[in-house]
């Protein structure tokens, strides 16, 4: 059973598309994050959701709109892709908003090339 | 937010014990000390954290400087799939930070058979 599990896996695409990666979690958390890796490995926080409600919206172009419709699921929207948004984008959740100790779970990543 | 320094790589032999370690000399009272790692093109794993007390798990130790300005990641006996990034990440507990798990560089962990 995937605890974290994201789709698609790979997603190639053309510059100015708009395009959405899936997000769910079965293990009944209350916080999700999206994290972004780029090609020099740095992995960024995008976006962090706790209940349902945005808590972390780091500094992201508002081209990238995340979807919480239940605590299960967070879902990333892009807007008209560019080719600085290659990388790979990693869900995650924790059982509630971190206070310091709590662990956080990552899905494999969706690996996303604009061409 | 306070930072954490590593070494940008270092190597082990199978089956010998590896000491991966973190400097943090701007920690606070309220940053827990979090170790997390990831293998080639999977997300990253969470190893073991600690706030002021060494701390054992079953894939590590960790062992926290008295003045927590430091910290050293224990993989007790290395495997060839311990090959990996490790991230020595900094959590406060309070204030706006916390939440975010700030990655830096890591130490990429190489392990000969």
């Amino acid at each position: 059973d995937t605890a974290v599990s994201q789709t698609p896996k790979y997603l190639v695409t053309q510059m100015g598309n708009d395009k959405s990666i899936k997000c769910e979690q079965n293990l009944g958390h209350d916080t999700m994050y999206w994290y972004k890796q780029d090609s020099k490995k740095f992995l960024k926080i995008m976006f962090s959701y706790n209940n349902k409600e945005l808590i972390i919206n780091e500094t992201v172009p508002n081209r990238f709109s995340p979807k919480s419709p239940d605590k299960a699921h967070l879902n990333l929207h892009i807007n008209s892709l560019e080719l600085g948004d290659s990388a790979v984008y990693f869900c995650a959740s924790s059982q509630e908003f971190p206070r310091g100790r709590e662990t956080q779970y990552f899905g494999p990543g969706t690996r996303l090339l604009v061409l | 937010d306070a930072k954490t320094t590593q070494p940008n790589s270092m190597e082990s032999n199978e089956e010998e014990p590896v000491h991966l370690p973190c400097n943090h000399s701007t920690i606070s009272g309220t940053d827990y000390i979090h170790w997390y790692r990831q293998l080639p093109s999977q997300g990253p794993e969470y190893v073991i954290h600690g706030l002021t007390s060494n701390v054992n798990n079953r894939m590590a130790s960790l062992a926290i400087a008295e003045d927590r300005k430091s910290s050293t990641l224990i993989l007790h006996r290395a495997t060839l799939r311990d090959a990996a990034v490790y991230y020595c990440i900094l959590i406060n507990a309070g204030g706006t930070s916390y939440g975010k798990l700030t990655f830096g560089q890591g130490t990429i962990l190489t392990v000969h058979p």
